[in-house]
């Protein structure tokens, strides 16, 4: 089944603890995403991703880094979480272009306390 | 800035209504305008539209881009409960090879039985 995946789904953590988001998507897209959703602000995009190796940032990078070593994986990492990152993210894959729509991942609900 | 304005923020309907919802936009460099569907989980693709003027149907909803105006609206007809979720819409932009998605804040529809 073709399918974009997250790991975890759940997590609540301390601030200043590290972690990392892992996402995984089985179609051989080219185009990869990380967004953040929250009441009011909508979906911001964090980083994105061209190819492996290539990758920007989005609207809202602070405090996250990406790595794109895999065509497959785009890991989403908080090398240092705060509060104001409790938030739902949102993994996206898309074939590269301009045209494509893009799968969402299930998301993961992250609380830093 | 780039920005996608969603109107109205929410809305609430009864069963056998139809609904138009708006989308405003002002990206550079515009390729496309998405309209996602997000009940409680991840949004889900509806409509790609690249060209003004053009509509897009799907059984009861349809969509019409206007490039002059910079608009979209996303039209349902004949509403059912199963239709209540917040519908996303994002503008779709390039700079050079990379491309990247700004998504409007969503509008809350809720239909009524």
């Amino acid at each position: 089944e073709a399918q974009v995946t997250q790991n975890p789904r759940y997590l609540i953590t301390v601030t200043g603890k590290k972690l990392t988001v892992t996402c995984s998507q089985n179609m051989n897209h080219e185009y990869m995403s990380w967004y953040r959703q929250d009441p009011g602000l909508g979906l911001r995009q964090i980083y994105y991703s061209m190819n492996v190796e290539v990758t920007d940032k989005g609207d809202v990078p602070e405090g996250y880094k990406v790595s794109r070593k895999e065509k497959r994986n785009f890991p989403l990492i908080l090398e240092s979480p705060s509060p104001n990152q409790t938030s739902l993210y949102f993994c996206a894959s898309s074939w590269g272009g301009s045209n494509n729509e893009q799968f969402f991942g299930p998301g993961t609900r992250l609380t830093v306390l | 800035e780039d920005k996608v304005v969603q109107s109205p923020l929410s809305l609430v309907v009864h069963e056998g209504d139809t609904v138009t919802l708006n989308c405003s936009y002002e990206v550079t460099n515009f390729r496309s305008l998405l309209w996602y569907k997000q009940e409680k989980k991840a949004p889900t693709f509806l409509f790609m539209l690249t060209s003004s003027g053009f509509e897009k149907k799907s059984g009861r909803l349809s969509s019409i881009l206007d490039k002059k105006e910079l608009f979209s609206i996303l039209n349902i007809t004949a509403t059912q409960t199963g239709d209540s979720a917040i519908y996303l819409c994002a503008g779709k932009h390039s700079g050079g090879s990379n491309y990247k998605l700004t998504f409007g804040k969503g509008t809350l529809l809720t239909v009524n039985p």
